[in-house]
């Protein structure tokens, strides 16, 4: 069993290209996230899907994209990538079991991603 | 914002049990407290959560007080592959609810 599945693993992009990220779970989970992580700081949501078709924006959207067609993947846009975009992103998948609370996210390996 | 509050960091010798603490003195009723750990830039790794009753699985253990305003994450026999960022969250039982991430505690499990 895969688990989540990221790629790339590493990335260097010049200021203004655009790039995707790739996630890809084989848990048949319904919800899926993806998070950033700057150095030595914690996660913050960019955004999450609760299932296929419907995506929403977390804590810090702007400058990316997702779309998710399918309950596998959730890939994340970069359209003009800056500077400030200069951190790892982590790809996330849960099944919500509400009544207990076992709503376990399961992360990917991480990509990093260098814009110079 | 984290609704959390954990300490920077902490040592603990291998071999010893590792307790790590947090304050979470503004949790709603429905809320679970979750911990998760981070391993060297590795994507975060799940460990266990409680509603209110102290919880056991493999990893740890998770004694939450009775007023549910504190939790303490036990490691009952550090190993230095233990070493790593503990992360203490408060959440509704909801996907539509995402995991807020403090700065959590810097575990070093010392030789």
């Amino acid at each position: 069993n895969a688990g989540v599945t990221q790629t790339p693993k590493f990335r260097i992009l010049k200021i203004g290209q655009s790039m995707t990220l790739q996630c890809t779970q084989d848990m048949n989970h319904n919800y899926m996230y993806w998070y950033r992580q700057d150095p030595g700081m914690g996660l913050k949501l960019i955004y999450y899907s609760v299932g296929a078709g419907i995506t929403d924006k977390g804590e810090v959207p702007n400058g990316y994209n997702v779309s998710r067609s399918t309950t596998e993947d959730f890939p994340l846009r970069l359209e003009l990538a800056a500077p400030s975009q200069t951190s790892v992103y982590f790809c996330a998948s849960s099944y919500s079991w509400v009544g207990q609370g076992r709503d376990i996210q399961y992360f990917g390996a991480g990509t990093r991603l260098s814009v110079l | 914002d984290a609704k959390t509050t954990q300490p920077p960091s902490m040592d603990c010798a291998e071999g010893r049990a590792a307790n790590l603490p947090c304050n979470h003195s503004t949790i709603s009723g429905n809320e679970y407290v979750y911990w998760y750990r981070q391993i060297h830039s590795q994507g975060p790794q799940y460990i266990i959560h409680g509603l209110k009753n102290n919880e056991t699985n493999e990893m740890a253990s998770l004694i939450i007080t009775e007023d549910r305003k504190s939790s303490t994450l036990i490691l009952p026999h550090a190993t230095l592959r233990d070493t790593a960022v503990y992360y203490c969250i408060v959440r509704a039982p909801s996907g539509n609810t995402p995991l807020v991430f403090g700065k959590g505690t810097r575990l070093s499990v010392i030789a």
